[in-house]
């Protein structure tokens, strides 16, 4: 099993959708977790921490369901230029440096 | 802030040759990271240092791999010989002590290809 997991998409959607994409992690004592944006043939770019209470930032809306294991994100009222790759990133508890990336789900938004 | 500055951005060698990567990592931050991303494996670490000195080097794929880090502004990642399996973009990424909470900053990486 692999240690972050992401549908890989892609999601299609019109603009000022909402669109959510979920994301599981497999080590429980997981500590910190994040999401990144990558653009196409651009570095990964952080996006938001997500925090135990759930955080929002403008139109993003990030969760963490401990219980379940997984990370959410929430993009409201979609723009075409959030037309990107998102990566589900988790730090390992025993290594308080190294992060975990995800493979990314592929986010399209069309006029 | 210049960010993490990497060199070249595109490389393109033959099966067999010595490829260098370079990196320079924010001004100020003592950690730094080498990732490889590939479209099967996604992004991999592959070393990370932390005040010059290599603390986890278990990602590095073999031996044809190495690294150093002289000084808190420089880093190489360096392949030899390079084999076409080893096409694929190397980030680099610097962050303050390894903190995670604010998550790293890449640089533009390098897109190698070995034909």
């Amino acid at each position: 099993r692999k240690e972050v997991e992401q549908d890989p998409g892609p999601f299609n959607v019109p603009e000022g959708a909402t669109v959510a994409f979920n994301c599981t992690y497999s080590n429980s004592a997981s500590q910190s977790f994040f999401w990144y944006r990558q653009d196409c043939r651009k570095e990964p770019k952080l996006l938001m921490s997500v925090y135990s209470s759930g955080n929002e930032d403008g139109r993003f809306t990030a969760q963490l369901n401990r219980a379940s294991q997984y990370i959410s994100l929430l993009i409201r009222d979609s723009k075409l230029s959030d037309s990107a790759t998102y990566l589900c990133v988790v730090n390992l508890s025993n290594s308080s440096y190294k992060l975990i990336f995800g493979s990314g789900t592929r986010l399209l938004v069309r006029p | 802030d210049a960010g993490v500055i990497q060199s070249p951005r595109h490389e393109v060698t033959e099966m067999g040759q010595e490829v260098t990567l370079r990196c320079k990592p924010i001004s100020g931050h003592n950690s730094l990271f080498w990732y490889r991303q590939t479209m099967m494996r996604g992004l991999e670490l592959l070393i990370y240092f932390n005040n010059n000195v290599p603390i986890d080097d278990s990602g590095m794929p073999e031996d044809r791999f190495s690294a150093k880090m002289p000084n808190a502004s420089f880093s190489t990642l360096k392949i030899q010989p390079s084999e076409p399996r080893d096409s694929a973009v190397y980030f680099c990424a610097s962050s303050h002590s390894g903190q995670t909470v604010y998550g790293y900053t890449f640089g533009s990486g390098t897109r190698l290809t070995v034909v």
